[in-house]
């Protein structure tokens, strides 16, 4: 399996809060991405990087921002946590676009 | 927008069996598809990828298959076990992103 680790696995959190999700990858993957899955959705991109401090929005990216200062790191914020953002988020790493993805194994985040 | 079904949403067989899982997608122009599975709690495993100038990929039981042009893509498991029950996904990709289907939710009776 592609070496990608997300941190925390779990959370709690209150409303209105912000809430910063970490992913690591060690496969010096260039392209980075966050969704989430919630219930008859599916996995929907909330962002995504294609290199160190390149990004972009994907479909739900309203709440959202991220950043990549390194390659093997990409982090998500919730700048001001709500409801509607309990979900389980994952990261995913590929080495070039339109490429196999990696993902790691979730972060399930509830906001109270 | 690129949409992604998977019929059915549900599937219980018994043991031995061998079966087909399906996923259909509204825009013909993706780079490739993807099978996933998705165990409960757990993250994606990257089963098979096809590339859109293939038409089909074979990983030891699972064959999957894809018709570009009529927008499906299916995933054959041969001689089912138990431990094959979980969830699969399919995801196309359209350019910087996949876009999903729901799932089928396999469960193998021993």
């Amino acid at each position: 399996d592609a070496g990608i680790t997300q941190s925390p696995r779990h959370k709690v959190t209150e409303t209105g809060t912000p809430v910063t999700l970490r992913c690591h990858q060690t496969e010096n993957h260039r392209y980075m991405y966050w969704y989430r899955q919630d219930p008859g959705h599916g996995l929907r991109l909330i962002h995504y990087s294609y290199g160190v401090k390149d990004t972009d929005k994907g479909e739900v990216s309203d709440g959202y921002s991220v950043s990549r200062s390194k390659t093997e790191d990409f982090l998500l914020t919730l700048e001001s946590a709500t409801s509607s953002q309990t979900s389980v988020y994952f990261c995913a790493s590929g080495p070039a676009r339109n490429t196999e993805a990696f993902f790691g194994q979730g972060t399930r985040l509830t906001v109270v | 927008k690129q949409e992604v079904t998977q019929i059915p949403a549900a599937l219980s067989v018994p043991e031995g069996e061998n079966l087909v899982l399906n996923c259909s997608f509204t825009d013909s122009a993706i780079y490739n598809l993807q099978w996933f599975r998705q165990d409960p709690g757990k993250g994606l495993t990257s089963l098979l990828l096809i590339q859109s100038s293939q038409r089909e990929q074979t990983s030891g039981r699972l064959n999957a298959s894809l018709d570009k042009s009529s927008g499906r893509s299916t995933l054959y498991i041969a001689a089912s076990q138990p431990g094959d029950s979980a969830t699969y996904l399919c995801a196309v990709s359209t350019g910087n992103q996949f876009y999903f289907g729901t799932g089928t939710s396999l469960t193998v009776i021993p």
